[in-house]
């Protein structure tokens, strides 16, 4: 176990409603980052987060938003939801910045699925 | 634009070695990983090469890097079936940014 939890585990919801995911670092790590993963496709970067501030970003429309908080825990804010954002979504904690991710460590994902 | 291309699928028999192979087009990757993905978990961080080397050696796992054809590899020795899993190449280009861009994966099934 990485010491990287996401909530919730599962969750559904409906085309254009909005949803909040959240992860908790693992204990010390100061940076966050959250990725896609639509089924049989490989992870795609959303966005990082290092202390508080958006360190980061892939190619997401702003209806993906994102928060770190003092604790260094994070939420990802989709607005208006799409089928299309139906997915495993990842979050990674690792601790120096710019440290290009070979010290991330993932959680088990949100699996969202919109109907 | 970055672009990672995996096979989707190799097969192999519990003891042989496993190779799984990944080209990526962006020449300015800094660095390469690669990640294990098991059923309903995360992304785990099996290894990572930086682009000025050319093979990095870790227990069972071997990765090559060649830089002028932009392939990696990575070699699993006496596979097991606890290896079966999915296994993603990663490339980011480093200089300060963080923008990584993962091939789909390649899904190894280990048979008895």
């Amino acid at each position: 176990e990485t010491g990287v939890t996401q909530s919730p585990t599962h969750l559904i919801k409906t085309r254009g409603q909005q949803v909040t995911l959240r992860c908790s670092s693992q204990s010390g790590h100061n940076t966050v980052s959250w990725y896609q993963q639509a089924l049989g496709q490989g992870p795609q970067f959303i966005f990082q987060y290092y202390r508080e501030e958006e360190n980061g970003r892939g190619n997401f429309p702003p209806r993906f938003s994102g928060l770190q908080f003092p604790n260094y825990s994070s939420e990802l804010n989709v607005n208006a939801l799409e089928l299309d954002d139906s997915a495993l979504y990842l979050c990674a904690s690792s601790l120096v910045r710019g440290r290009e991710g070979y010290e991330q460590y993932f959680g088990p994902g949100t699996r969202l699925t919109v109907t | 634009g970055e672009d990672v291309e995996q096979s989707l699928f190799l097969s192999v028999r519990e003891g042989d070695s496993s190779v799984i192979n990944c080209t990526y087009t962006d020449s300015s990757s800094t660095y390469l990983y690669w990640y294990k993905q098991e059923p309903g978990a995360g992304l785990q961080l099996l290894t990572y090469i930086f682009s000025n080397m050319d093979m990095k050696q870790d227990q069972r796992l071997t990765v090559l890097l060649n830089k002028k054809d932009k392939h990696l590899s990575l070699r699993i020795a006496d596979t097991q079936t606890g290896d079966s899993a999915i296994y993603f190449c990663a490339e980011n280009e480093g200089g300060g940014s963080y923008i990584p861009t993962f091939g789909r994966g390649t899904s190894l099934i280990v048979h008895p």
